[in-house]
């Protein structure tokens, strides 16, 4: 089946600092990937949408200066969280579609800021 | 109202159980119902789609969908402890997913 990689798994880093998180679909072409966060006992908040080639589609609320959001190829997307503070610590999550019902997740990233 | 709801639980069951899992949509548009299972620190995985109305079954798993109710089920037989997950439904809208609150399962051996 499809498989999205997504690392690191956890990342640890400093208030100020900038921390990239890579997707990448293994065995499908995602031209839209789509980047969730999710906190604890909460469903997945849809952040923002990527389409390969173009700029990110960014859901309501959500600074799209802090969370810059790269799709230049088919198969890898990432997302860097810019100037982090600790209220940016959470667990964000990617997916690939493939086809009309199939969105494929990755494991996910545990993100603290200290 | 939201899109999606979904009971959050915690829903806590011994093993060998039936399990049933619901939600409701507000859209009578929706047409194809996804359920997720989430392990702790994990990202979701499908467990099963289904297309309009109807039953799907795949072995413990059946997933159910009422339109005319606007209500979706998964039922989960002979449950097992590797059971305990939050299980997210989710239908699909403008290409987006959307997602309800999840239900914590625990299954005690």
């Amino acid at each position: 089946g499809a498989v999205v990689s997504q690392h690191p798994s956890r990342v640890i880093c400093k208030s100020g600092t900038s921390v990239k998180i890579e997707c990448r679909s293994l065995d499908f072409q995602a031209t839209t990937m789509f980047w969730y966060r999710q906190f604890p006992k909460k469903s997945l908040m849809l952040m923002a949408t990527s389409n390969e080639g173009s700029k990110a589609t960014y859901e309501q609320g959500v600074e799209k200066d802090k969370f810059l959001i790269n799709h230049a190829s088919l198969t890898l997307s990432t997302l860097t969280v810019t100037s982090a503070h600790p209220e940016d610590s959470s667990f964000y999550i990617c997916s690939g579609r493939d086809t009309d019902y199939g969105y494929t997740f990755g494991s996910g990233t545990r993100l603290t800021v200290v | 109202q939201k899109e999606v709801e979904q009971d959050p639980g915690p829903l806590s069951v011994p093993e060998g159980a039936i399990v049933s899992l619901n939600c409701t949509y507000s859209n009578s548009a929706f047409q194809y119902f996804m359920w997720y299972r989430q392990y702790s620190r994990k990202g979701p995985e499908l467990l099963m789609y289904t297309y309009s109305s109807g039953n799907k079954e795949d072995g413990r798993f059946t997933a159910q969908v009422d339109k005319s109710s606007k209500y979706i089920s998964l039922f989960i037989r002979d449950s097992q402890p590797s059971d305990s997950a939050t299980y997210l439904c989710a239908t699909n809208q403008g290409g987006k997913l959307i997602f309800g609150q999840g239900t914590e399962l625990s299954v005690k051996p």
